[in-house]
């Protein structure tokens, strides 16, 4: 079945980068996603990317994808206080071919601790 | 910029009991989802919806759960007679396509 998988914690100081990791096994997956979780908070999309592309770049938001791998990550460039938050990776199940009736299959998120 | 929302924040009921869960997805979305995060836990896809039907469903959603777009607005998750372990965060999402958007969500205690 499909799971996804990340580490718990990553801690950075503010100003560098973070790189959260994200490994999933449903070669199927279409699409896959990284969102956002802040304290008392719903799940704000961030970033998503198509299975045929590499990389995507959004602003201070880069997204790696290595299909042969099943590796994911999400690059935060010059990290900030607000950043702090848990992001979770996730993937589109491909049972419908990618399309919108598809779930996601969702990892149990990085918490994202700044160190000032 | 549009967004979801779900009603109410918080519910707390007792086990046994039936309660409705409510949404309004963007307004021009059509599939519509529900998810259930168990404190601590994952995020866990319940259902979809399409159509006016329901697309995909997981292992979770049983029969003691179901699902209705009473009118053009509103999408809704019942659940008919709630258990301890139907604690959770209840959130609602819609698309157009491949990118989902998320409600606030529903925190729902049951005691």
């Amino acid at each position: 079945g499909e799971d996804v998988e990340q580490s718990l914690f990553l801690s950075v100081r503010e100003g560098d980068s973070s790189v959260i990791n994200c490994t999933y096994t449903d070669s199927s997956s279409t699409y896959l996603y990284w969102y956002k979780q802040e304290p008392g908070a719903g799940l704000q999309l961030l970033t998503y990317i198509f299975s045929n592309m590499d990389m995507k770049q959004d602003q201070r938001l880069t997204v790696l994808l290595n299909k042969k791998d099943k590796h994911l990550s999400l690059r935060i460039a010059d990290t900030q206080t607000g950043d702090s938050a848990i992001y979770f990776c996730a993937e589109n199940m491909g049972r419908n071919s990618g399309g919108g009736a598809d779930g996601l299959t969702f990892g149990k998120g990085t918490h994202l601790i700044i160190q000032p | 910029e549009p967004e979801v929302t779900q009603t109410p924040s918080h519910q707390v009921t007792q086990m046994g009991q039936e309660v409705i869960l409510r949404c309004v997805p963007i307004s021009n979305h059509l599939y519509f989802y529900w998810y259930r995060q168990i404190l601590g836990q994952k995020v866990e896809f319940l259902v979809s919806f399409y159509n006016n039907e329901i697309s995909e469903k997981s292992e979770i959603f049983d029969d003691q759960f179901s699902v209705e777009r009473p009118d053009g607005s509103n999408f809704t998750l019942k659940i008919r007679s709630t258990k301890l372990e139907d604690s959770a965060m209840y959130f609602c999402a819609s698309s157009k396509g491949e990118t989902q958007y998320f409600g606030p969500g529903t925190r729902l205690l049951v005691l």
